[in-house]
């Protein structure tokens, strides 16, 4: 059974900090990693698409790494503000075309 | 707005009925996902057409088919439904085949209740 891990499950950061939170994946038969923001009552959206060991990807303050050999990315937040407030789930490509969904971290921006 | 559309945008039914959900991927995209989201589930990928031809197969059950037109729209049919069935089930379009370098772009869902 192919598990990706999210973590935390949950997340309250205060308004102007920082954060960042985990995907873990299996390490081998590595094809890509995908990062997406899932807003209440909205459908998820992209964020990154990543594919290479080191990768680093960046839009706005919001930015991801990569590690493929340990098999973890994780997804930094700069300067939270209350529309950063969503679900970010991370995604596997098992094989060439399906994508494994982790449970997602749900993250709270606290005015 | 992503540029996918789904509809209906609820539907509810009773068990044992049969419904098809319908997807229109964004304009040039030609892949087709759709997945499934039930309460105590994540993200579950169900089938991926492109082209009008089944590019991948994931958790579908047999009692669930899809199939993909000329013109790139997407049906979803559930039949025999059951209460597990009740779940909020995503269309997402892409433009190329392989999934891995292409980011999706997610409908807004169709929210199934079997009563």
């Amino acid at each position: 059974i192919l598990n990706v891990e999210q973590s935390p499950q949950s997340l309250h950061v205060q308004e102007g900090d920082s954060t960042n939170f985990t995907c873990s994946f299996p390490s081998s038969n590595f094809y890509a990693l995908h990062w997406y923001r899932w807003e209440t009552a909205k459908s998820p959206e992209a964020l990154f698409v990543m594919t290479l060991n080191g990768d680093e990807k960046k839009k706005g303050r919001i930015s991801a790494t990569l590690n493929t050999k340990e098999g973890y990315s994780y997804l930094y937040i700069k300067g939270s503000q209350p529309e950063d407030s969503a679900t970010y789930l991370c995604a596997y490509l098992m094989g060439a075309q399906k994508l494994v969904f982790g449970q997602g971290t749900r993250l709270t921006i606290n005015p | 707005d992503s540029g996918v559309t789904q509809t209906p945008k609820h539907l509810i039914t009773a068990t044992g009925q049969r419904v098809t959900l319908r997807c229109s991927p964004r304009s040039g995209d030609l892949s087709v996902y759709w997945y499934q989201q039930s309460l105590d589930q994540g993200l579950q990928f169900l089938i991926q057409y492109y082209n009008g031809e089944e590019r991948a197969k994931g958790n579908i059950l047999e009692r669930f088919s899809a199939q993909q037109f000329p013109d790139l729209h997407s049906e979803l049919n559930l039949s025999s439904l059951e209460l597990g069935d009740s779940a909020l089930y995503f269309c997402a379009s892409s433009v190329g085949g392989a999934s891995g370098v292409n980011e999706q772009f997610f409908g807004p869902g169709t929210r199934l209740t079997v009563l």
